[in-house]
């Protein structure tokens, strides 16, 4: 069974703080890897999507990848009230699949 | 961008009736879709791939019979949920991805509710 682990929270941070949100996956055959957030009631947004080790930045969303460890992390620079949501990590099924696994996500509360 | 719209946003239906739903590409093309599925503090399972022109896809424990997967154009699918049961009642996502270089992107889901 290929999983998806994230911390499902919640995680508080204050406004202006930075964000940290971790995620694991357990098949190593996995190459694209994607943040998605989610408000309640609504459906996933993406955020970013990062196929290569190391960081890939995009404002104020940072999303770092490491192969190695099987780790997946997305940093929230200047956490903002809106940014409030849960925030669902998502890997593809292995070399060449189409399907994604989500994780359970993880719900993040910034305090004004 | 990558556009997807899915139609209707809210169903509710009695027990035994059918329900469909669609799902659209709208600035894009896509040979491939997915089905969701999200019950309440969960997280999205994938139910079926949609692929055009050919059958769907499903994943295990997911009755084809039941939820029947339509893709008959590049920028159509559609999900047919047959003999609704309460313990159907959900929310349902479709996805499309416009290339590797946008990720996949999600309609707005259908919450059916089914009494």
């Amino acid at each position: 069974q290929k999983e998806v682990e994230q911390n499902s929270g919640p995680l508080s941070v204050p406004e202006g703080a930075i964000a940290s949100l971790n995620c694991t996956y357990s098949d190593r055959g996995s190459q694209s890897f994607f943040w998605y957030r989610q408000y309640s009631g609504k459906s996933p947004e993406l955020i970013m999507f990062i196929y290569s080790n190391g960081d890939k930045e995009d404002g104020r969303f940072t999303a770092q990848l490491n192969k190695a460890s099987q780790y997946v992390s997305l940093l929230i620079r200047d956490s903002q009230p809106s940014d409030s949501a849960t925030y669902l990590c998502a890997v593809n099924r292995g070399a060449g699949s189409y399907q994604l696994t989500f994780g359970k996500g993880t719900k993040l509360s910034v305090i004004p | 961008g990558a556009v997807v719209s899915q139609h209707p946003s809210r169903v509710i239906c009695k027990s035994g009736t059918s329900v469909k739903i669609e799902c659209r590409s709208l600035d894009f093309q896509a040979t491939t879709m997915f089905w969701y599925r999200q019950f309440p503090k969960q997280s999205l399972m994938l139910m079926a791939t949609s692929n055009e022109g050919s059958k769907a896809t499903y994943e295990q424990g997911v009755e084809k019979d039941k939820f029947l997967i339509n893709h008959a154009s590049l920028t159509l699918s559609t999900l047919t949920v047959t003999s609704a049961h309460p313990e159907d009642s959900s929310f349902y996502i479709c996805s499309a991805s416009r290339g590797q270089n946008y990720g996949y992107t999600f309609g707005s889901g259908t919450r059916l509710t089914v009494v």
